[in-house]
């Protein structure tokens, strides 16, 4: 069964580094997402992407955050200067199509700013 | 605005026995909802959705949920517990007002069976 794959499963960086999660999403999907989880709690939007564009973003996404397609199989999460509150799960996830289909989420990487 | 809600932080039941969580929502138009569950240090599974049709949808591992218009409910319902059940679950809807259609989730509920 195809599935979303993530890497690394487990990132610690120093504050004020680099951090690019990766992501290869299902293949013939289109639309992907990257949600985070702090602490095991709730599942928060971060950005959509269709068609080599971010469709949307919620306020957490700052100048701090950014999406890419680079060659057209994977989708990286950029976080350019890490905080410690960027501490969490970090989800990606991909949709075939439209909205009556289900997401198809990763097992995450865990970010441990320190 | 779209939104699911889990009155539920936690749902303790002796296994062997049904279970319920709870998810009531607010949505403009038809809902897209879904139930998802997460096992410790894993990601989110998908476990059912409810588009159209029937009102009772059923999914993986034994689990069903009940949409209920009238009421804005999309409960997550099995008839008999397992241990392996605990987990955190989720509902969530689809944002149809969302250029993406992206995922809401409820802040989760905690399901214990207990042995």
């Amino acid at each position: 069964e195809p599935e979303v794959t993530q890497t690394p499963s487990h990132q610690v960086t120093q504050m004020g580094q680099e951090v690019i999660l990766r992501c290869v999403p299902i293949s013939n999907h289109l639309y992907f997402y990257w949600y985070r989880q702090i602490l095991g709690q709730k599942v928060e939007f971060l950005v959509s992407f269709y068609n080599n564009e971010i469709s949307e973003k919620s306020e957490i996404f700052d100048d701090q955050f950014s999406v890419e397609r680079p060659d057209g199989s994977n989708f990286t999460l950029k976080i350019r200067s890490t905080k410690l509150e960027d501490s969490a799960m970090y989800f990606c996830a991909s949709v075939s199509r439209g909205i009556d289909t289900e997401a198809f989420f990763g097992q995450g990487t865990r970010l441990t700013v320190v | 605005a779209q939104s699911v809600a889990q009155p539920e932080d936690q749902v303790n039941v002796a296994e062997g026995n049904p279970l319920t969580v709870k998810c009531t929502y607010s949505v403009s138009g038809n809902p897209y909802l879904f139930w998802y569950v997460q096992y410790p240090n894993r990601g989110l599974q998908f476990l059912l959705k409810y588009i159209t049709g029937d009102n009772l949808v059923k999914g993986s591992y034994g689990f069903e949920a009940e949409f209920n218009k009238s009421q804005t409910s999309f409960h997550l319902k099995k008839p008999s517990a397992l241990v392996s059940d605990s987990a955190l679950y989720f509902c969530a809807v689809r944002d149809r007002q969302s250029s993406a259609s992206k995922i809401i989730f409820g802040s989760g509920t905690r399901l214990s069976i207990r042995p």
